[in-house]
């Protein structure tokens, strides 16, 4: 089945403490991007990813991290999480970044930072 | 700049009943893709349906179809037959051909399907 998945899917961690949020796509997508979803803010981007080894940053890469190695996987990385990360946090991917294609996303990673 | 808009907070509709859910957008570039997305109470993003600028026909998928009225800027999506489980928020989406590619969305739609 085509799918983007990540995990975990709930996670209650503590101010400080360094956490990683897997993604991966089983489509050979190339393009790949991190949102997270805040009430009354939306869903904004935090990082994308084009191709392997190429990211860049979204509206609010601010204390996240992202790699890229390889094709399939594009993990979120939070170095030091803090209390207004808590957040639902959605991976995504399509077939390239042009405007004419679906992202295909996630099921959602709720995050807590105590 | 891009930016998606809807109005409606929130809509009810009768089950079996059509509803439409309004979505307009702004953005300069002449290429773009809208995209409605679903989003049930237990938070996953379902895509539901997408329109190319540049389509000549509404697209429609199953008993979803969009209203594509590209002079009005407008890309409202149609469901018919309205089912309990459509009951969710509903997004509108635009992507356009910036470095990002990022999908902007607006601020969502909440429909309550009555049995």
């Amino acid at each position: 089945e085509a799918q983007v998945t990540q995990n975990p899917r709930y996670l209650i961690t503590v101010t400080g403490k360094k956490l990683t949020v897997t993604c991966s796509q089983n489509m050979n997508h190339e393009y790949m991007s991190w949102y997270r979803q805040d009430p009354g803010l939306g869903l904004r981007q935090i990082y994308y990813s084009m191709n392997v080894e190429v990211t860049d940053k979204g509206d609010v890469p601010e204390g996240y991290k992202v790699s890229r190695k390889e094709k399939r996987n594009f993990p979120l990385i939070l170095e030091s999480p803090s209390p207004n990360q808590t957040s639902l946090y959605f991976c995504a991917s399509s077939l390239s970044g042009t405007p004419y294609n679906e992202q295909f996303f996630g099921p959602g990673t709720r995050l807590t930072v105590l | 700049a891009q930016k998606i808009t809807q109005t409606q907070p929130g809509m009810f509709v009768q089950e079996k009943e059509a509803v439409t859910l309004d979505c307009t957008y702004d953005t300069s570039d002449p290429s773009y893709g809208l995209f409605w997305y679903k989003q049930p109470s237990s938070g996953e993003m379902i895509f539901l349906i997408y329109q190319g600028s540049y389509d000549q026909q509404n697209a429609t998928e199953g008993r979803y179809s969009l209203n594509f009225q590209k002079a009005r800027k407008s890309a409202n999506l149609v469901i018919s037959a309205s089912q309990l489980g459509d009951s969710a928020m509903y997004f509108c989406a635009m992507r356009v051909p910036t470095g990002a590619n990022n999908l902007f969305f607006g601020t969502g739609t909440r429909l309550t399907v009555i049995p």
